[in-house]
């Protein structure tokens, strides 16, 4: 079974940094590009950013630009998203999913409070 | 960047009646169209990707439709458990980036 879990949410202070990390299992990980989402407490989902299968392409969100930075190791089947200078409008959970197709996963998410 | 506008915000329906759910992009997607359904407190599930092709396990009431700029998705006989938020997501070729519609809140009467 095609299965998504996340960790590394938390509470931080204005300023602060996170890494979340999304373990993959029951699909051949290596070969799927990734994407992170995130949605704002009572609101809708947001695209924050994407890697392709290899690591070697990137894209962000222009609000997360310069402070967060995606990457994946394939050996561990493993997504991140190293999140710096965070705001409290970054408060959000954050999930990772993989494409649109039969098989499209999301994982449960983790929760990340900015806060003071 | 394509905007994704979805109609109407919130639905009420009678379980065993259909639900349409609609969905405009500000410029062609093509068929990269996806449904999802969000219950309370759960993550997004996949329903619909291709605008019309049904993801591993979704029951046959759920089907897609469209293509270009306008998308419809259809509960054909909504069940009690399908009361959550719809949202319709385009994921463009390139670049890579996905946009998402506000959403529409289907109720059941």
């Amino acid at each position: 079974e095609v299965q998504l879990v996340e960790s590394g949410g938390g509470l931080v202070q204005p300023g602060g940094s996170l890494r979340l990390s999304c373990e993959a299992s029951g699909f051949t990980f290596s070969s799927y590009e990734m994407n992170w989402v995130r949605q704002a407490p009572g609101k809708g989902l947001e695209w924050v950013s994407y890697i392709s299968s290899s690591g070697s392409t990137k894209y962000y969100v222009d609000s997360v630009k310069g402070r967060f930075t995606i990457s994946r190791d394939n050996a561990k089947n493993s997504l991140y998203l190293q999140m710096n200078s965070l705001r409290a409008e970054d408060t959000a959970v954050y999930y990772c999913a993989s494409p649109p197709s039969k098989t499209g996963r999301w994982g449960q998410g983790t929760l990340v409070t900015v806060s003071s | 960047e394509i905007v994704m506008t979805q109609s109407p915000a919130t639905l009420s329906v009678s379980p065993g009646e259909r639900a349409t759910l609609s969905c405009r992009a500000s410029q062609s997607v093509s068929s990269s169209l996806a449904w999802y359904q969000q219950r309370p407190g759960q993550a997004p599930r996949l329903l619909i990707y291709g605008a019309s092709a049904r993801a591993t396990g979704i029951p046959g009431r759920f089907s897609g439709s469209g293509s270009g700029t306008e998308f419809t998705l259809t509960i054909s006989s909504l069940q009690s458990e399908d009361s959550a938020v719809y949202y319709c997501q385009q994921y463009n070729n390139w670049p890579p980036t996905w946009t998402f519609g506000q959403g529409t809140k289907v109720e059941i009467k």
